[in-house]
């Protein structure tokens, strides 16, 4: 099965501030990359993706970038602000063989 | 279009019951997960399903947890004779093609077992 690590486990930046979140994973059959966001006591939210014959995608203030030699996918948010706080989850998966396999969280602090 | 639709939100049960997590998943949507996810910790698939067939059932407990998925109605997540470990936010989740490919969760049953 996958292997999934994220790195950091947990974030603290102040607002304004960009944050990174590394992602790697070890099916090099992998093909599909999202990132989800969950707030506290809520559910997962799909916030970007990525396929695997794309290496870099923006959406307003956020970006994911994949290295699929290096077998890893890392999440941009720039400008972050309070609102950001929360668990970001990656979940690499090959879309032919199987379902999404989280990785064990990030969580994200912005300061105000 | 609703979004995935989970029932009951909240669920307690006494230690031997059996507990029934539904899950209608968006319109248009044939690929149905399962995942279990407990206080400050991850999300752990169990069962990926499609119509009437298990596509995936490797993160499923071998005893007491079967899953569904008939032609017609939810999709539903069985435990039968619940002990206090089971307890656990249980969430499913929907995407148009396999995989996961843009997935999307259902808010969740908070499975409480005492």
């Amino acid at each position: 099965g996958e292997n999934v690590e994220q790195h950091p486990s947990t974030l603290s930046v102040q607002e304004g501030d960009s944050a990174v979140i590394k992602c790697t994973y070890s099916d090099s059959a992998s093909n599909y990359f999202p990132w989800y966001k969950q707030e506290l006591g809520k559910r997962p939210q799909l916030i970007i993706d990525i396929r695997s014959n794309v290496g870099e995608k923006k959406d307003q203030r956020i970006a994911v970038t994949l290295n699929k030699t290096a077998k890893h996918f890392s999440l941009h948010i720039t400008e972050t602000q309070p609102e950001d706080s929360a668990v970001y989850f990656c979940a690499p998966v090959d879309t032919g063989r199987r379902a999404l396999t989280f990785g064990s969280g990030t969580r994200l602090q912005v300061q105000p | 279009n609703a979004g995935v639709m989970q029932n009951p939100r909240h669920l307690v049960r006494r230690r031997g019951q059996e507990a029934r997590l539904r899950c209608s998943p968006m319109k248009g949507h044939s690929h149905v997960y399962w995942y279990r996810q407990l206080p400050e910790e991850g999300l752990k698939f169990m069962v990926y399903l499609q119509k009437e067939n298990i596509i995936d059932e490797s993160g499923m407990p071998k005893e007491r947890f079967s899953a569904e998925f008939p032609k017609e109605g939810p999709s539903i997540l069985r435990i039968q004779q619940v002990v206090r470990g089971d307890s656990a936010a249980y969430f499913c989740a929907s995407s148009p093609g396999p995989g996961g490919t843009e997935a999307f969760f259902g808010q969740g049953t908070r499975l409480t077992v005492v």
